[in-house]
C-alpha cells in the first residue's frame, strides 16, 4: 500500500547549520509532495511543495530535492534560526482525489 | 481571509461516550479532508469530502465513526462509542477544488481528543 518514511524522527543543530530530512514513498504514481511544518498548539502550515515535473525547488533558505527514480525527497535548510524549530512532516499524493499520505515526523530543534 | 477552524480545541470524555468534532473549512472550498495524527505517529487520512459528497472514506477506521457535511460547508465527525484508541488530535484540511488534486490543503489547528 501506500507508504511514505520519513528520517530521522528527531534531529538537532546548531543555530547557522544546515539541517536535512529525508523522505521515501513507495507508490510510484504519487506525484505531489508537499513539507509542512507543525509549530506546538497550531496545525501543519505547508512550507513548500515540489511536483514530479521538477527535481529541485527553493524558496530562501527551504529547498526540496526530488528522485523519483529513487523515490525520495529531501528538505534542505540553510542558516537555520531558532524560530525553524518544529516538527516537519513530508507527504506524497498522486492524482485520485488528493489525499496526503505523511511521513512520520521529524523533531527539528535549532539550538542558540 | 478566515482560516480553517476547528472546535473544539480540546475534549476529554470517557470511554462509550460520543463526541463531536466540528470544521469549518476555508470559505468557498470544495475539499474538505479529514486526518488523525495518535499517539506521535504519521498524520492518516480518514476521509474526503467534495461539497456535500464524500469522495473517499477509505481512511475511516471502523463503523464507530460518522463524518458529515450537510450544505457543503462545516462538517462534522462524530465518535460513538468512543475508544481509548480515538485519542489522537484530529486535523480538518480544505482546498479550493478548482486546480486538481495537487492543490495545497489548508489545515486546521486541530482537535485534542483524550479517551479516558
Amino acid at each position: 500500500g501506500e507508504n511514505v518514511e520519513q528520517h530521522p524522527s528527531t534531529l538537532s543543530v546548531q543555530e547557522g547549520d544546515s539541517a536535512v530530512i529525508k523522505c521515501t514513498y513507495s507508490d510510484s504514481a504519487s506525484n505531489y509532495f508537499p513539507w509542512y511544518k507543525q509549530e506546538l498548539g497550531k496545525g501543519p502550515q505547508l512550507i513548500i511543495d515540489i511536483r514530479s515535473n521538477v527535481g529541485e525547488k527553493k524558496d530562501q533558505r527551504i529547498a526540496v530535492t526530488l528522485n523519483k527514480t529513487a523515490k525520495h525527497f529531501s528538505l534542505h535548510i540553510t542558516e537555520t534560526q531558532p524560530e525553524d524549530s518544529a516538527v516537519y512532516f513530508c507527504a506524497a499524493s498522486y492524482n485520485q482525489g488528493g489525499k496526503l499520505i505523511f511521513g512520520q515526523g521529524t523533531e527539528l530543534s535549532v539550538k542558540p | 481571509e478566515a482560516g480553517v477552524t476547528q472546535f473544539p480545541s480540546h475534549s476529554v470524555i470517557e470511554k462509550g461516550q460520543t463526541v463531536t468534532l466540528r470544521c469549518d473549512p476555508i470559505s468557498g472550498h470544495d475539499n474538505l479532508y479529514w486526518y488523525r495524527r495518535v499517539m506521535g505517529k504519521e498524520i492518516k487520512f480518514l476521509l474526503h469530502f467534495v461539497k456535500e459528497s464524500k469522495q473517499d472514506e477509505s481512511g475511516m477506521p471502523n463503523n464507530r465513526f460518522l463524518a458529515e457535511r450537510t450544505g457543503g460547508t462545516y462538517s462534522t465527525l462524530k465518535v460513538q462509542p468512543a475508544e481509548l484508541e480515538d485519542s489522537g488530535v484530529y486535523f480538518c484540511a480544505s482546498s479550493p477544488g478548482t486546480s486538481g488534486p495537487q492543490e495545497t490543503q489548508y489545515f486546521g489547528p486541530g482537535t485534542r481528543l483524550l479517551v479516558l
